[in-house]
């Protein structure tokens, strides 16, 4: 079975500092793992994937996020918060029959 | 390459109402996706197709809703009766490998 722990709800930062939001996963098989962005009543876009190879992976929007197989995570980052990055972030990881599990989710704010 | 298409994109009804809700994939995904996303929480997996065959519907509450893609194509959702705790984003998704596309969701509300 997959889970995804996504901690607190609601991250604040102001523009152009460092953006990092976590997320933990536990998964039975090799994981496939992938963040989500949602903007207010639109649906959900994807920003980055890890299937296989490298575990960096670059996404659009200037994001980042970085597989650790030994701590279980695949954080999210950006250098340098814009106001446009101010939307909901899911991130889920895949399981049989290609379902998604995904996390609650965070709400990103951006101060000017 | 045009999106997954979803119809409406809001609803209100009261409980004890029916309320249907349609999908269209991207031209040539076989696989599609509904998704119930209540407020403050992530998506969850009501049920998937594969092509017109459904894959799992273990969390689709069978008493209420049902779901359709008879062509493999299009798809719709039905929640009868609905309840107050339907309101929710419900969002539909299809694949190509890796990556799940979703449509931008209807938006229901229950009163």
């Amino acid at each position: 079975a997959q889970s995804v722990t996504q901690l607190g709800s609601h991250v604040s930062v102001s523009e152009g500092a460092l953006v990092l939001l976590r997320c933990n996963y536990s998964s039975s098989v090799p994981p496939y793992l992938f963040w989500y962005v949602q903007y207010p009543n639109q649906g959900l876009q994807l920003l980055l994937k890890y299937t296989t190879g490298a575990t960096l992976v670059k996404g659009i929007n200037g994001f980042e996020a970085e597989f650790k197989k030994s701590e279980t995570s695949f954080h999210l980052t950006k250098p340098s918060a814009h106001m446009s990055d101010a939307a909901e972030y899911f991130c889920a990881v895949r399981g049989a029959n290609s379902k998604l599990t995904f996390g609650k989710g965070i709400t990103l704010s951006v101060r000017p | 390459e045009a999106g997954v298409a979803q119809s409406p994109r809001y609803k209100i009804i009261e409980k004890r109402q029916s309320v249907a809700f349609w999908c269209n994939p991207i031209s040539g995904h076989a696989t599609l996706y509904w998704y119930q996303q209540i407020l403050g929480q992530g998506p969850k997996l009501l049920i998937q197709f594969q092509n017109n065959g459904v894959v799992d519907d273990s969390q689709l509450p069978k008493d209420r809703f049902s779901a359709e893609r008879l062509k493999g194509v299009d798809s719709t959702l039905k929640i009868q009766p609905a309840k107050l705790e339907d309101s929710a984003v419900y969002l539909c998704a299809s694949t190509s490998q890796y990556e799940q596309f979703f449509g931008p969701g209807t938006r229901l509300t229950v009163l």
